[in-house]
């Protein structure tokens, strides 16, 4: 099955600062995920983004399948951004979501 | 229009106990899945239906769970009988045309 990788595993940020998360797989796709997991469990829909570049406030994201990456994009963080980002994508012929391992991002005021 | 909506939020029983997890999906979406999310395993999926039939249950590590999905607004998540490492978040997730999935808020089992 497709395999994701995320990176960094860790991040630690200041307030105000930019950052750059990656999330690659293994082969082609035709689907993927940005997710939000916040200090309360919850996972937020961020983008569904199989391809091109898309933006919603200070968060933006792109994919170039052919590559086989997805970036996201944080601008300005702030505290609330804290969480892990999770990237994924769906198997091909299934519609199991496989996730990547996560980017745990911790914004300090 | 309302999420996904899971119950109850939080969960502790004792092991052999039998729980049942419930959730109610994003209105006219046909999909719904069950995830379970661990430490050590990360996220994975148990089950999921599409049209209300279950189409993959290969995720579903036991015979002690089953699940069911009645009519397109429930489905149930049941753990008979419950053990200590079935201790986990459970989400329920929905989905329009099995593209992108929407995520309800979890419910936090621990089974003592």
């Amino acid at each position: 099955g497709i395999q994701v990788e995320q990176s960094p595993p860790d991040l630690i940020l200041q307030e105000g600062a930019n950052s750059t998360l990656r999330c690659n797989f293994s082969d082609s796709v035709n689907n993927l995920q940005w997710f939000h997991q916040n200090p309360w469990g919850q996972l937020i829909n961020l983008f569904y983004i199989p391809s091109g570049t898309k933006q919603n406030g200070r968060l933006s994201a792109t994919t170039v399948a052919t590559e086989r990456y997805s970036l996201l994009y944080i601008s300005s963080s702030q505290t609330t951004d804290s969480g892990v980002y999770f990237c994924a994508t769906l198997n091909t012929g299934f519609q199991k979501l496989v996730f990547g391992t996560g980017t745990r991002l911790l914004v300090s005021p | 229009d309302a999420g996904v909506i899971q119950s109850p939020r939080h969960e502790v029983t004792e092991m052999g106990q039998e729980v049942t997890l419930r959730c109610k999906p994003i209105s006219g979406h046909d999909y719904l899945f069950w995830y379970r999310q661990t430490m050590m395993r990360g996220l994975e999926l148990l089950i999921y239906f599409n049209n209300n039939v279950p189409i993959d249950d290969s995720g579903m590590p036991e015979d002690r769970f089953s699940a069911k999905m009645p009519n397109a607004s429930f489905s149930t998540l049941k753990i008979q009988p419950s053990e200590p490492r079935d201790s986990a978040v459970y989400f329920c997730a929905s989905s329009l045309n099995g593209d992108e999935q929407f995520f309800g808020p979890g419910t936090r089992l621990t089974v003592l």
